[in-house]
């Protein structure tokens, strides 16, 4: 799977969107870009996915660049339950169904009120 | 919708003791299965992925091993806990062949060994 990268912390204010970057340069054509969130203590939250296009949800929003080296992920009304650590994973490419997740170190989000 | 259940949500174990986590899946069949580890103040880490019954992948050599006696079942054990063996233990279950499905996963063991 491809490495991303990821600020290790953003701060954003209540109410207001907030934009997740990251950078995924070494992707392949058939690898999906995913994000999750992990609120304190809890499982990983499955969030959203795309490959080529633009993606949309009752949670989030998914920018990917034409070139694919670069996603974004827009809160777009954010609140102090947001706060959490946001993982950018890439995933897929060529080796058979094994589907795996391979975290990296993610973004910590702090919603200000 | 899938939901994974595990338990128990938390543990405190002795050095040396044994150790079983257990985790079932509703709402799949079939499903490809995982444990994950995240030790305090660290990212994931995969431990075990299974595609199917009785098939065990080991990601990283450790004092760990898991099983899966049913399709929807998955547990993780050890004969003899270390204290590098704390953490938190999650289950996670998505479908096989397609990298366009995700992982959903657990609310997780913590795991303390003392």
């Amino acid at each position: 799977d491809a490495k991303t990268t990821q600020p290790p912390s953003m701060d954003c204010a209540e109410g207001r969107a907030a934009n997740l970057p990251c950078n995924h340069s070494t992707i392949s054509g058939n690898e999906y870009v995913y994000w999750y969130r992990q609120i304190h203590s809890q499982g990983p939250q499955y969030i959203i996915h795309g490959l080529k296009n633009n993606e949309t949800n009752e949670m989030a929003s998914l920018i990917i660049t034409e070139d694919r080296k670069s996603s974004t992920l827009i809160l777009p009304h954010a609140t102090l339950r947001d706060t959490a650590v946001y993982y950018c994973i890439v995933r897929g490419g060529y080796g058979g169904a094994t589907n795996k997740l391979i975290f990296g170190t993610g973004t910590l989000l702090a919603v200000q009120p | 919708s899938q939901t994974i259940h595990q338990w128990p949500a938390t543990l405190v174990q002795p050095v040396g003791s044994p150790l079983s986590l257990e985790c079932t899946v509703e709402g799949t069949s079939n499903p490809n299965l995982y444990w994950y580890r995240q030790a305090a103040g660290r990212g994931l880490q995969l431990l075990f992925y299974s595609v199917g019954i009785g098939q065990i992948s080991s990601e990283v050599p450790q004092n760990l091993s898991a099983s899966r006696p049913q399709d929807r079942q998955f547990i993780l054990s050890s004969k003899k806990l270390l204290l590098s063996d704390s953490g938190f233990y999650l289950c996670a279950s998505g479908g096989r062949s397609s990298y366009n499905s995700p992982l959903h996963f657990g609310n997780g063991t913590r795991l303390t060994v003392t």
